[in-house]
């Protein structure tokens, strides 16, 4: 067991650019998660998959967020003309399936947009 | 919806005084209940979970009781080092979905 990892670990940008976060989940983990995290606060909910499935997005994620995870493995998270209000981590978490399962984070991709 | 409602922090003690970090939840039905905490740069890691009323999670010294009668879930540790100094959030998933749900996380420091 490797853990979930993620990278970048951090992502500097100026306002406009476009990113991209990759996240590989514990291998035998069927579900994804993405969240964000601002400073002092909890993670917030984004989008999750099963498998290669995207299941549930929050209201959280606008039309520049995308999110893949094509062939039921790692994931990527895609940020387009990113603005101000997007700094923030970016946590990863996977789990196997049930809602009694944990899951399992990542150590996030911080994204600081200049 | 189903949300958490976590003590204030920060919070601040010296070693091996008694803790006590205060989680409420409301929810729809039974979910499960978890503690994850986060040291500094890093990710969340999970602490203890309990999936039924009256369970007990405990980890590290660290425990905590599903009460459903006063919907608490309050993170207790007898006696903390310098080491247990970061963030706990409590959390429960979401009526009817997998997301998580977290409160908003109680930092603790620890001197020595």
């Amino acid at each position: 067991d490797t853990g979930v990892s993620q990278d970048p670990r951090h992502k500097i940008t100026k306002r406009g650019q476009n990113v991209t976060f990759r996240c590989d989940p514990i291998s035998e983990h069927n579900r994804l998660y993405w969240y964000r995290q601002t400073l002092g606060q909890g993670p917030e909910f984004l989008t999750y998959f099963q498998n290669e499935a995207q299941l549930e997005k929050s209201r959280l994620l606008s039309d520049r967020f995308s999110a893949e995870r094509p062939k039921g493995s790692f994931s990527t998270l895609e940020i387009q003309r990113t603005e101000q209000g997007d700094s923030a981590m970016y946590l990863c978490a996977s789990s196997l399936e049930g809602r009694v399962q944990p899951q399992h984070f990542g150590d996030g991709t911080r994204l600081s947009i200049l | 919806g189903d949300s958490v409602t976590q003590m204030e922090g920060p919070v601040t003690l010296s070693e091996e005084a008694f803790l006590t970090i205060n989680c409420t939840y409301t929810a729809t039905g039974y979910p499960s209940l978890f503690w994850y905490v986060q040291y500094p740069g890093e990710g969340l890691q999970l602490l203890l979970k309990a999936t039924k009323a009256d369970d007990k999670g405990s980890n590290k010294g660290f425990e905590a009781t599903y009460r459903k009668e006063t919907t608490s879930f309050h993170l207790e540790k007898g006696s903390v080092q310098v080491s247990d100094s970061a963030v706990y959030f409590c959390a429960l998933p979401q009526g009817g979905s997998e997301k998580l749900v977290f409160g908003k996380g109680t930092k603790l420091t620890v001197n020595p």
